[in-house]
């Protein structure tokens, strides 16, 4: 089966400009996650869908992030406006049930 | 305060030998635990999922141990590869979500 889809793979702008992250997970996966991992540290969860309901979005930033996920399938993630702090990797994972999750490659956000 | 804790230093062996990794947490009442394994430039993979109620798992040459009253897991890999070598997260299931360890880099060396 295809794995988690994510693109772009790399993105640098600048702080204040706005940059979108998008998800595909793999089909049929009603649990989308999106995470951000620093440099040294572990993913933190951003927001949880089931389907295209939002189930966690308690760590979002939300003055600045949003995401959406449209018909309960792709998702996007929106960063406005960006700031150094957030240069990090944004991982997205998908679930079927169960606890395992499959993650994306991620895309690597360089805020200069 | 909630904290999970993985070793920050990287855990260096010799070709056919047993890593052990350590997980520690405080604060935290998982429902179960997790071990992941994430090569540099990719996204984490899952390995092991093991219950709170569970002692020990295993798969293959992996290991998993979780002791609830210590709030301790480790993760062991048997008769160790160069091929091993990469960063290994814990992540606690805990508070509806997977909440992850800094994780630990392997190095395996021939």
């Amino acid at each position: 089966e295809a794995g988690v889809a994510q693109s772009p793979r790399y993105k640098i702008i600048e702080k204040r400009q706005s940059v979108a992250f998008w998800c595909n997970p793999i089909s049929g996966h009603a649990t989308l996650y999106w995470y951000q991992q620093i440099l040294g540290q572990g993913p933190k969860l951003l927001i949880q869908f089931q389907n295209n309901g939002v189930v966690d979005d308690s760590q979002l930033p939300k003055d600045r992030f949003s995401a959406e996920r449209l018909k309960g399938v792709d998702s996007t993630l929106k960063i406005q406006p960006a700031k150094l702090e957030d240069s990090a990797v944004y991982l997205c994972a998908s679930e079927i049930q169960g606890f395992e999750q499959y993650f994306g490659p991620g895309t690597r956000l360089t805020v200069t | 305060s909630q904290k999970i804790e993985q070793n920050s230093e990287a855990l260096n062996i010799q070709e056919g030998k047993t890593a052990t990794l350590t997980c520690n947490y405080t604060n935290y009442s998982p429902a179960y635990l997790q071990w992941y394994r994430q090569d540099p430039g990719r996204g984490p993979v899952f390995l092991l999922l093991i219950r709170e109620n569970e002692k020990e798992k295993r798969k293959e040459r992996l290991k998993v141990t979780f002791d609830t009253t210590l709030k301790q897991s480790l993760f062991h890999i048997t008769a160790s590869q160069p091929a091993d070598s990469a960063t290994y997260l814990c992540a606690l299931g805990a508070l509806g979500k997977l909440i992850f360890g800094a994780g630990t880099r392997l190095a395996v060396h021939p």
